[in-house]
């Protein structure tokens, strides 16, 4: 996941346009990736996943990227609407491990 | 709603109580976690069941005791808590332990220790 800082990283979209939220990881043997969605007050909620032999998947205005080659890994979401405003994280599992490495998380703030 | 349901949802203890969080899956899953989310940190493991086993324990304080009677049902012990231990309580749950198995969360334990 994305290394632990103090701040919050944010992104401001305007409505209507796409955001493009990303995600650095540095173990070369995860290979199951899934982005989550935490609104205020609730739990992390499953957006979408992607296995490492996968460099693309899409659900619906939801698509994920994962480049191997950098460890990295995206959310592109579409038409963001402002019921999209919420911290998006992403998790990674290694290879037979058997928990979930979690990012820090990135807020992301609709504008009208 | 994900199918994993969180009691309470809001709770302020003092250092010297005792209380116990309650989390429920309706998902017919066999694995169960406990995390703990707080201010400028990643969600940190705390515990895994698995059918009903513990089968990790990510360096937790004596003080969180967690109990899972069943495989629907995970509890989360608490006595002399200190104020850092504040922080959001998540449960989640996932059809079994390891491979590509998506947890599902609930909505988590706002506490507060005084």
């Amino acid at each position: 996941g994305e290394s632990v800082g103090l701040h919050l990283p944010t992104l401001s979209v305007q409505e209507g346009d796409n955001s493009i939220i990303n995600c650095a990881y540095s173990n070369s043997a995860s290979d199951y990736f899934i982005w989550y969605k935490q609104e205020s007050g609730k739990g992390p909620q499953f957006i979408i996943d992607i296995r490492s032999n996968m460099d693309k998947r899409q659900g619906q205005r939801v698509t994920v990227l994962l480049n191997k080659t950098v460890k990295h890994l995206s959310l592109q979401i579409a038409a963001t609407q402002p019921g999209d405003s919420a911290v998006y994280f992403c998790a990674e599992k290694d290879r037979g491990a058997q928990k979930l490495v979690f990012g820090q998380g990135t807020r992301l703030t609709i504008n009208p | 709603e994900t199918g994993v349901t969180q009691t309470p949802r809001h709770l302020v203890m003092g250092m010297t109580n005792k209380k116990s969080l309650k989390c429920e899956q309706h998902l017919g899953h066999n694995a169960m976690y406990w995390y703990k989310q707080s201010a400028k940190k990643p969600l940190e493991l705390m515990f895994v069941y698995n059918f009903k086993e513990q089968t990790e324990n990510n360096s937790v304080p004596s003080r969180f005791s967690p109990e899972c009677p069943n495989s629907s049902h995970l509890f989360l012990h608490l006595h002399t808590l200190q104020p850092e231990d504040s922080a959001l309580y998540l449960c989640a749950s996932s059809q079994r332990v390891g491979g590509e198995e998506t947890q599902y969360f609930g909505p988590g334990t706002r506490l507060l220790v005084l």
